[in-house]
């Protein structure tokens, strides 16, 4: 049972709009969300987090927003950019336990 | 910048072969983490350890063992490979679990093909 969903394996986007890559969580019990971002050959390496209590966190280019209620992560990455172009994974951690979504992988077309 | 170096990029082994990967991180990071990797199932966790000597199951440890003798080094086991352990194995390090939202840091993977 996938605790941590994304249920988009793919999302195409031109060069300076906005991307939005969703994930889906079930444990109302989760501290934290992370994002990680992976490209080919490399191991993935974190991008951002939020934590439980909050509902927006943003970093440059890069927001993500909880929507508890919904048990909803979003990331949004404005305005996109070729090199944006990798595997997203969303993460929740609840104690000594990070828990990963399968990942969306995310092209950023020139 | 945390530096979490696996040794094998690629690694072919035959089935029943007992095969070992090897992790070490720069960083005097407590914790350490095994996990695998494959296609619509994201990374799922094998085995982590907190301390030196110290190791706890994750969610798929069957048919692996892992080793930390030292604190920088964690070396996965596989103790008789079979061709359903064809994976990425990716190593990764983070602070002691006081603080909840602290990353883990990856290596680049190792990627294991079991014939």
């Amino acid at each position: 049972d996938q605790q941590v969903k994304q249920n988009s394996p793919s999302l195409s986007v031109q060069e300076g709009r906005i991307s939005i890559l969703n994930c889906d969580y079930t444990n109302s019990m989760f501290d934290y969300f992370l994002w990680y971002k992976k490209y080919p050959a490399e191991g993935p390496t974190f991008l951002i987090s939020i934590s439980s209590i909050k509902d927006k966190n943003e970093d440059g280019r890069f927001t993500v927003f909880l929507n508890k209620s919904a048990k909803h992560l979003s990331l949004h990455i404005v305005p996109s950019q070729p090199g944006d172009s990798a595997v997203y994974f969303c993460a929740a951690i609840k104690g000594f336990k990070t828990i990963f979504g399968a990942g969306t992988r995310l092209f950023v077309k020139a | 910048d945390v530096k979490v170096t696996q040794s094998s990029r690629y690694l072919v082994k035959r089935t029943g072969e007992k095969v070992f990967l090897e992790c070490v991180q720069d960083m005097d990071h407590e914790n350490m983490f095994w996990y695998r990797q494959d296609p619509g199932l994201g990374l799922r966790l094998i085995y982590f350890s907190y301390d030196v000597k110290m190791k706890e199951k994750g969610d798929i440890p069957e048919g692996y063992s892992v080793s930390r003798e030292k604190k920088e080094r964690f070396s996965l086991i596989l103790e008789s490979a079979s061709t359903n352990q064809t994976s990425m194995y990716l190593c990764a390090s983070s602070p002691p679990f006081t603080n909840s939202n602290q990353p883990q840091h990856f290596g680049d993977g190792t990627r294991l093909s079991i014939l």
